[in-house]
């Protein structure tokens, strides 16, 4: 059984084009993550939902739009993708908004040509 | 805002032991955090200081003193497959901002 499941582990497509990252966690969390990891492997927070509400939206182009419909899904769509936005993607989820202990999805490494 | 500073590599021996160190600066500290990523892998949680002091957990051991800014992480024993990148996390309790990771430390053990 997999924790924090994230679907697809790679996604190549055009400039242009828009994409979507779905993930799910079984673990009973009630917060979860987007983190994008660059070629650097700097690993920086995008949005954090806390029983389904945004608390967190860090400098990221209105083209990212995240959605959770409940609490175990957070899915990330990205609007116009441009090769900038190439890079590795990982949900992420925790017990709570404070508990600094994150369960990582297997990433999505998103290389958009 | 916080600033968090570690190696950005370090290469060590099978057998060895190696120091992986982590300063910080940040108000509203709230714990401070190591996590192991294999290349091409997910990062994944190692261990949790919130007081000062040495936590152990097998070879590897996580020590923190909140005056000085500092955590270090200590690996015995090394093995090849301790071969990661390993990344300092501090979280604190100010801001939107709980979990701020450093850009991590590629260790390479060697044979």
């Amino acid at each position: 059984d997999t924790a924090v499941s994230q679907t697809p582990k790679y996604l190549v497509t055009q400039m242009g084009n828009d994409k979507s990252i779905k993930c799910e966690q079984n673990l009973g969390h009630d917060t979860m993550y987007w983190y994008k990891q660059d070629s650097k492997k700097f690993l920086k927070i995008m949005f954090s939902y806390n029983n389904k509400e945004l608390i967190i939206n860090e400098t990221v182009p209105n083209r990212f739009s995240p959605k959770s419909p409940d609490k175990a899904h957070l899915n990330l769509h990205i609007n116009s993708l441009e090769l900038g936005d190439s890079a590795v993607y990982f949900c992420a989820s925790s017990q709570d908004f404070r508990d600094g202990q994150l369960f990582f999805g297997s990433g999505t490494q998103l290389s958009v040509l | 805002g916080q600033n968090i500073d570690q190696p950005t590599e370090m290469t060590a021996t099978e057998g060895a032991i190696v120091q992986i160190n982590c300063t910080y600066q940040t108000s509203g500290f709230n714990g401070l955090f190591w996590y192991q990523q294999h290349a091409g892998e997910a990062p994944t949680f190692l261990s949790y200081n919130v007081l000062d002091g040495l936590e152990e957990k097998g070879r590897f051991s996580s020590f923190l003193s909140r005056s000085k800014g500092y955590s270090y992480l200590l690996l015995k024993e090394l093995q090849m497959k301790d071969s990661a990148s390993y990344l300092c996390a501090v979280s604190t309790n100010s801001g939107n901002t709980p979990l701020v990771f450093g850009k991590g430390t590629r260790l390479s053990v060697i044979a």
